[in-house]
């Protein structure tokens, strides 16, 4: 079955540092998503991309913040200069372009910025 | 007020027990209804998906959306120790965002 994978699982880094997180969404999808999770919260939406531009984004999606589809599988969020308060989950999601727009999540990746 | 309400829990049960999920939400705007499960430090898992009003039963699983209440529910039947996970409520009007709710964290004791 087909899934949305990440990498890597767990990135450690200082605070200031920029750091790229990647995601391959399912293949035949057309709709991508970054969402966050701080630990013991609720899952938050960060941004939608479609198109090869941006179609929506939380106020948390500030300039510090860029996504990008560098080439036909890939997807990035990359963070310019990390804060402590960047430590989550970042979960890529992609959905297909039809009518249900059944949206599916990766395993997330650790960000843990010291 | 939160656009969407998740029954805070914890919940335990024990095995065999059904169980019953429930979100509120404010937004009439939301069609598209998700139910995930979440193991810990994992992504949420796809479980259920529902368009608008009425019910949807998968196995053990059934979802139930009553858009007039802005109301929906997940009921687990013969629940198992393996259905020991954070469930997660997520709604959307279309191909946007989702919005999601707090999450319970169910607990099936053997």
């Amino acid at each position: 079955e087909p899934e949305v994978t990440q990498t890597p699982s767990h990135q450690v880094t200082q605070m200031g540092q920029e750091v790229i997180l990647r995601c391959v969404p399912i293949s035949n999808h057309l709709y991508f998503y970054w969402y966050r999770q701080i630990l013991g919260q609720k899952v938050e939406f960060l941004v939608s991309f479609y198109n090869n531009e941006i179609s929506e984004k939380s106020e948390i999606f500030d300039d510090q913040f860029s996504v990008e589809r560098p080439d036909g599988s890939n997807f990035t969020l990359k963070i310019r200069s990390t804060k402590l308060e960047d430590s989550a989950m970042y979960f890529c999601a992609s959905t297909t372009d039809r009518a249900t727009y059944e949206q599916y999540f990766g395993p997330g990746t650790r960000l843990t910025v010291t | 007020q939160k656009e969407v309400e998740q029954d805070p829990g914890p919940l335990s049960v024990p095995e065999g027990a059904i169980v019953s999920l429930n979100c509120t939400y404010s937004n009439s705007a939301f069609q598209y209804f998700m139910w995930y499960r979440q193991y810990s430090r994992k992504g949420p898992e796809l479980l259920m998906y529902t368009y608008s009003s009425g019910n949807k039963e998968d196995g053990r699983f059934t979802a139930q959306v009553d858009k007039s209440s802005k109301y929906i529910s997940l009921f687990i039947r013969d629940s198992q120790p393996s259905d020991s996970a954070t469930y997660l409520c997520a709604m959307r009007r279309n191909a946007g965002k989702s919005t999601f709710g707090d999450g319970t964290t169910l607990t099936v004791k053997p």
